[in-house]
């Protein structure tokens, strides 16, 4: 199982709106989540099951799609929100989970 | 507060053997599965092994099958990371998580890793 993320840097305002996209080499229904990891920090779960948003994670954050297309969509850039992002099929789990190369997010 | 603190990583040569440990605290550690996942600058995230929660099911990336043990004492609240036969590809942070895959018999719901650690660093050098 391949994911393949794009692109893999976004160079991007502060307020703007951002879609980042992840694609699966084969269906993973909605078993699909989204990580942030901040300059030497663990990855945060930011959105499960392709559209649920985990425990404190602002409403600005939001997941969509199905299958083998993902999306994850910021709708205001705040400074905080510079990172990398990373997708993750966890469809196959436990037997094998696999992560996209990720998103690096820049400040334009 | 819910918390993953992992130890035990550091330099050792090629063919060496290392055990890292994940202290979990603040959540109900004996019903949650628990997974480590390796990061390295060229490669990003990568899975290596998951525990269910009692211990009895473990699976492996195949990069490191046969060479790593994952293994837990929930009455400790620890999970561990055993590793032989370590190679310079093993060079990476090792993250350890708790995994929400859940089972009911013999249904397993896989599950998002929801909960981090900060981390240990491996290094496999001469």
């Amino acid at each position: 199982m391949v994911m393949t993320q794009s692109p893999a840097t976004l160079s991007v305002s502060p307020g703007e709106r951002v879609t980042l996209s992840c694609r699966a080499s084969e269906s993973v229904d909605t078993n699909l989540a989204w990580y942030q990891q901040r300059p030497g920090q663990a990855p945060r779960l930011l959105i499960s099951g392709a559209s649920a948003r985990a425990a404190g994670i602002p409403a600005r954050f939001s997941g969509s799609g199905s299958g083998t297309e993902f999306t994850l969509t910021i709708s205001s850039l705040q400074s905080e929100d510079f990172a990398i992002y990373y997708c993750q099929q966890y469809n196959t789990g436990p037997l094998e989970i696999t992560f996209g190369q990720g998103t690096r997010l820049e400040i334009k | 507060d819910v918390q993953l603190v992992e130890s035990g990583g550091g330099l050792v040569p090629p063919g060496g053997s290392l055990r890292l440990s994940c202290a979990a605290s603040g959540f109900t550690f004996y019903q949650s599965w628990m997974t480590w996942v390796r990061q390295t600058p060229g490669k990003g995230l990568e899975w290596v092994a998951t525990i269910k929660n009692d211990g009895t099911e473990k699976t492996y990336a195949e990069s490191v099958k046969g060479r790593f043990i994952i293994s837990r004492d929930n009455d400790k609240n620890l999970v561990h990371l055993q590793m032989y036969n370590l190679r310079g590809e093993d060079t990476a942070v090792y993250f350890c998580a708790r995994d929400r895959t859940t089972s009911f018999d013999i249904i397993v719901v896989p599950g998002a890793l929801d909960i981090w650690g900060q981390g240990t660093t491996v290094s496999v050098s001469s």
